[in-house]
């Protein structure tokens, strides 16, 4: 699987629209990109994933560039309760260890009030 | 509520001892799996069931042994760990463990160790 990068950590203003980062320059065609979401002692939680276009769901909002290289994850309106670590994961849609979520160190956003 | 729940939340054991972490899950999902997360380091994947058989063993020790006894249910059992065992041990279920299914997983709580 593509390895990610993700800035260490970033600051959003509570009510403001927070945007995570993503590079993945070496994804494959057959790699999709997810988002999951750890809040301080708690498992993590899907927020969403998408292959080439952009979606959206009732968390947020995925947004990927036309090469595929990175992508960006909107939370549209950021409360306190977005305070957490997100993770940007590329995982294959086929072939061995294509179920493996391979985590990384993630961006720990933090909202402030 | 992610409908997979883990026990206990809360463990400590001394390194001769034998204890078992549960995980249980009511979504009707195929694949379930161990993760460990050590302090300051990425979750890393131990196993994955997918209908009760072991697809995925990522050089996890002995010590630590894996049992599904159906779908529903995955245990942990543990024996002579180490100190540096110590982390959080979560569990998580997925309706499939390759990608027939969306690559989402549920995870749980997790069950916090702590080896003496």
């Amino acid at each position: 699987d593509a390895k990610t990068t993700q800035p260490t950590s970033m600051d959003c203003a509570e009510g403001r629209a927070a945007n995570l980062p993503c590079n993945h320059s070496t994804i494959s065609g057959n790699e999709y990109v997810y988002w999951y979401r750890q809040i301080h002692s708690q498992g993590p939680q899907y927020i969403i994933h998408g292959l080439k276009n952009n979606e959206t769901n009732e968390m947020a909002s995925l947004i990927i560039t036309e090469d595929r290289k990175s992508s960006t994850l909107i939370l549209p309106h950021a409360t306190l309760r977005d305070t957490a670590v997100y993770y940007c994961i590329v995982r294959g849609n086929s072939g061995a260890g294509s179920y493996q979520l391979t985590f990384g160190k993630g961006t720990k956003l933090s909202v402030i009030p | 509520e992610t409908g997979v729940t883990q026990t206990p939340r809360h463990l400590v054991m001394g390194m001769t001892n034998k204890k078992s972490l549960k995980c249980e899950q009511h979504l009707g999902h195929n694949a379930m799996y161990w993760y460990k997360q050590s302090a300051k380091k990425p979750l890393e994947l131990m196993f994955v069931y997918s209908l009760e058989e072991r697809v995925e063993n990522n050089s996890v020790p002995s010590r630590f042994s894996p049992e599904c006894p159906n779908s529903s249910h995955l245990f942990l059992h543990l024996h002579t760990l180490q100190p540096e065992d110590s982390a959080l041990y979560l569990c998580a279920s997925s309706p499939s463990s390759g990608f027939l299914g969306t690559g989402e997983l549920f995870f749980g709580e997790g069950s916090r160790l702590t080896v003496l």
